[in-house]
């Protein structure tokens, strides 16, 4: 069955410190992969996809993430972080023989100190 | 106005009420879907729609009766809830089911 995993449940960093948020799934096939944000009240927002090609893909709000098929691993990635980035991310796999059905992380929320 | 919208964004409700979310969504996306947002879990997909048509119900109660009168317009109909409902509802939309999901902001719903 297919499965996501965001191993940090809560991760702190330093304002202008690097970021690496970890995703790894479970499929059986090339996936489609997702990072999303979410902020207190709101709803997900992407911020970057990955379908085929570049396994580095670029997001917005500065945001990469790099596809690693060994490793079954779509870590999110940004150099430096700042206070607006605190927020909740989630990480989703979905693909063509899943039709209709994404799966999402139980997400890492993220706290950024001054 | 542009992108998914939802309403209402509070609900409070009673086990005995009937009520009512809407999503509407801007995009000229095909598909729509409903998510439930519970605190540290996975987001739960509940129904999806594409083209009006509904093609997945991920075993969702019947007290959750869901309604899509054309691909812009998503309700989701709540009746004799339980506590455990309680949670975010989120709703969004694709174009095509293989293709990246906007949300909307959800409905933060209590039941009580």
């Amino acid at each position: 069955a297919q499965s996501v995993t965001q191993p940090d449940i809560h991760i702190t960093v330093s304002e202008g410190a690097s970021l690496e948020l970890r995703c790894n799934y479970s499929y059986g096939a090339t996936p489609y992969l997702f990072w999303y944000v979410q902020s207190p009240g709101q709803g997900l927002q992407l911020l970057l996809k990955y379908f085929s090609g570049d396994t580095l893909v670029q997001g917005i709000k500065g945001f990469e993430a790099e596809f690693k098929r060994s490793q079954s691993s779509f870590n999110l990635r940004k150099p430096s972080v700042h206070w607006s980035d605190a927020a909740e991310y989630f990480c989703a796999v979905g693909s063509p023989n899943t039709g209709n059905q994404f799966y999402f992380g139980t997400g890492t929320s993220l706290t950024v100190i001054p | 106005e542009t992108g998914v919208t939802q309403t209402p964004r509070h609900l409070v409700m009673g086990m005995t009420n009937k009520k009512s979310l809407k999503c509407e969504q801007h995009l000229g996306h095909n598909a729509m879907y409903w998510y439930k947002q519970s605190a540290k879990k996975p987001l739960e997909l509940m129904f999806v729609y594409n083209f009006k048509e509904q093609t997945e119900n991920n075993s969702v109660p019947s007290r959750f009766s869901p309604e899509c009168p054309n691909s812009s317009h998503l309700f989701l109909h709540l009746h004799t809830l339980q506590p455990e409902d309680s949670a975010l509802y989120l709703c969004a939309s694709s174009f095509g089911t293989n293709h990246e999901q906007y949300f909307g902001p959800g409905t933060r719903l209590t039941v009580t």
